[in-house]
């Protein structure tokens, strides 16, 4: 079966740098996704990778191994506005698009 | 704000009522989704509607009735619910319904049966 695993749960401290985790089971792979939910709102996109490697946007990065099947977003500069859900996604040979349950990233003074 | 909208935002219904949930988006995409999203679960796509022609129903009950009558609208029409049906459903669009395009989504649905 095709699966996707991240932590559940997450704490920080604002100004630190956390990394979320992401780890697939695909059916192929064409690219993967990670989203900002916050609570009560509607998911947003943060970010897309295809190819091996990091993509930096801003405070956030996310980075990408094929051969691993394996990715991470990686927040710097924690503000208490990041406390928020964030899900990960994969495209999958058949450009189906299969969801993570989520992390929750909690973030304290 | 993302250009797609839900009505209504809360809904607590009976199992046997019957009710609809509105989704309309304003970014000239051409696909809009349904998704279930329960705690501590991933999304689960309901449906697809691609050119307002249904592409993907996975398996979904029938007590859960979708309506796309052009591009920028889609609803889920709700009949004889169970409690485990409560959930957050939340609507999306994209531009030509292709799996590696960043979808949009709207604020949700959150949906209580008793």
């Amino acid at each position: 079966g095709q699966n996707i695993d991240q932590p559940t749960e997450m704490t920080a401290t604002e100004g630190a740098i956390v990394q979320i985790n992401c780890t697939y089971q695909t059916s192929g792979f064409n690219g993967l996704f990670w989203y900002q939910q916050h609570a009560g709102e509607a998911p947003t996109f943060l970010s897309y990778n295809v190819l091996d490697g990091l993509e930096e946007k801003g405070r956030f990065s996310s980075f990408l191994s094929r051969s691993k099947g394996y990715s991470y977003l990686l927040l710097k500069e924690l503000q208490m506005k990041d406390s928020a859900s964030y899900l990960c996604a994969v495209t999958d040979s058949n450009y189906q698009l299969i969801w993570g349950a989520g992390t929750k990233l909690i973030i304290k003074p | 704000e993302t250009g797609v909208t839900q009505t209504p935002r809360h809904l607590v219904m009976g199992m046997t009522n019957k009710k609809s949930l509105k989704c309309e988006q304003h970014l000239g995409h051409n696909a809009m989704y349904w998704y279930k999203q329960s705690a501590k679960k991933p999304l689960e796509l309901m449906f697809v509607y691609n050119f307002k022609e249904q592409t993907e129903n996975n398996s979904v009950p029938s007590r859960f009735s979708p309506e796309c009558p052009n591009s920028s609208h889609l609803f889920l029409h709700l009949h004889t619910l169970q409690p485990e049906d409560s959930a957050l459903y939340l609507c999306a669009s994209s531009p030509r319904g292709e799996g590696q395009e960043t979808q949009y989504f709207g604020p949700g649905t959150r949906l209580l049966v008793l």
